[in-house]
């Protein structure tokens, strides 16, 4: 089975800040890759697919890519609203495994 | 609109067995790749099964042999149907459009099942 090693789990950061998070893939997944946002006691959100495509109407200070296994998420510029849990996923093949998630929490 | 309404969780005995049920508007369950994810309380996602448009079944080790997935093209609804529950089977557990080029686009809402004596 596929793992995905996310990182960090807890991130601490201030509106306006430019935001990272790292996912690596236990092997090659092309670039068969999500990233989700989900806030308390809502359904995750589909921010990226593809490792690099933005999902119709997400803003476009959320960005993806991919180099090899490893792949990131970058928020340019930290809204309010983003603070919120994100998940990386892969989906090479039919078994689709998530990150163990990060916690973007207000500096 | 595509709308995935869920219903069916609740509070089961350990060894019970439960059946959520995942209703969807705006697409078709027979020509979709649809999934199944669950949540335990303060924990991260995770992946249980999937059914593919040929019908065909897979399952993580987790639940493989114990919970089936299913759906009904009738009534355009995915079922899960959960035997042999335990207490790590407690979660919220959410339905989801899940197609090859995509991850998961679309998601019910979530329906909490609590496996306690």
């Amino acid at each position: 089975d596929i793992q995905m090693t996310q990182s960090p789990s807890t991130l601490s950061a201030s509106v306006g800040d430019r935001v990272t998070i790292t996912c690596r893939a236990s092997q090659s997944i092309s670039t068969w890759l999500a990233w989700y946002q989900q806030k308390p006691g809502k359904a995750p959100k589909l921010l990226i697919y593809q490792a690099s495509t933005l999902e119709r109407g997400v803003p476009s200070r959320f960005s993806g890519s991919a180099s090899g296994t490893e792949f990131t998420l970058t928020i340019s510029s930290l809204q309010p609203d983003d603070f919120a849990t994100y998940y990386c996923q892969q989906y090479n093949g039919y078994s689709r495994t998530f990150g163990q998630g990060t916690k973007v929490e207000i500096k | 609109e595509v709308q995935l309404v869920q219903s069916g969780g609740g509070l089961v005995q350990p060894g019970g067995s439960l059946r959520l049920s995942c209703a969807a508007s705006g697409i078709f369950v027979s020509n979709n790749y649809m999934s199944w994810v669950r949540q335990a309380p303060g924990k991260g996602l995770e992946w249980i099964s999937l059914l593919d448009s040929g019908g065909n079944t897979y399952y993580a080790d987790s639940v493989k042999g114990r919970f089936t997935i299913s759906r009904d093209i009738s009534k355009n609804t995915l079922f899960l149907q959960m035997s042999s529950l335990r207490a790590e089977d407690t979660a919220v557990y959410y339905c989801a459009r899940a197609p090859l080029q995509l991850g998961f686009d679309y998601w019910g809402q979530g329906t909490l099942v609590t496996v306690s004596s």
